[in-house]
């Protein structure tokens, strides 16, 4: 049971540049959900889901898409990477609401990326 | 609407001293409030979590904290500090509604003195 794997650890980008994070779960969790970590600032939810096929936005979407084809699979896209997307990404998951061991997410080990 | 509040970004203390990290949270419904656990260069890891039954939590590694609706606070405390303890701490909160989205505060950063 891996839990919540990120690829990858480290990326570094230049201002323009498209790129892919990849997150997967093996424990069959209905939601995922993205998260920016950023000095002084906590962890910012970018975007989430609910259940394959169902995403939505959380507070800081701006810049980047999401989809989820399948349970297990939640990527997040930089379409045109910005300096100020420089962050540490962390990808998180848990049953939905009011299922087994629910209101406990648990988190990858986090993407660091720098856009110059 | 719903936010988290830590009070101190840094806390400093000394190798058995007492751990007391701040959070107050705001919500329209009776929140779950989490406390979080962050070492460096590493994801985030559960410490405890409050989800409406015993006010008193108790977690992982001899953190507790106490749920005071009338405060609205959710304070983090350990009685005696270990250097294995210096981490970043988060105080997250879940509203309730809708998705499993959770609300962070900015971290408390604690270093242990030995």
């Amino acid at each position: 049971n891996a839990g919540v794997t990120q690829t990858p650890k480290f990326q570094v980008l230049k201002t323009g540049q498209s790129m892919t994070l990849q997150c997967a779960q093996d424990m069959n969790h209905e939601y995922m959900s993205w998260y920016r970590q950023d000095p002084g600032m906590g962890l910012r939810l970018i975007h989430y889901s609910v259940g394959a096929g169902i995403t939505d936005q959380g507070e800081v979407p701006n810049g980047y898409n999401v989809s989820r084809s399948t349970t297990e699979d939640f990527p997040l896209r930089l379409l045109s990477a910005a300096p100020s997307q420089t962050s540490v990404y962390f990808c998180a998951s848990s049953y939905s609401r009011g299922g087994a061991g629910a209101y406990e997410q648990y988190f990858g080990p986090g993407t660091r990326l720098t856009v110059t | 609407a719903q936010s988290v509040t830590q009070l101190g970004s840094h806390v400093s203390v000394s190798e058995g001293a007492l751990v007391l990290l701040r959070c107050n949270y705001s919500s329209s419904v009776p929140p779950y409030l989490f406390w979080y656990v962050q070492y460096p260069n590493q994801g985030l890891q559960l410490l405890l979590k409050y989800t409406s039954a015993a006010t008193l939590v108790k977690g992982i590694n001899g953190f507790e904290a106490e749920f005071k609706k009338s405060e609205t606070s959710f304070h983090l405390t350990k009685p005696s500090a270990h250097m294995s303890d210096a981490a970043e701490y988060f105080c997250a909160l879940d509203p309730q509604v809708g998705a499993n989205n959770l609300f962070f505060g900015t971290g408390t950063r604690l270093t242990v003195i030995p």
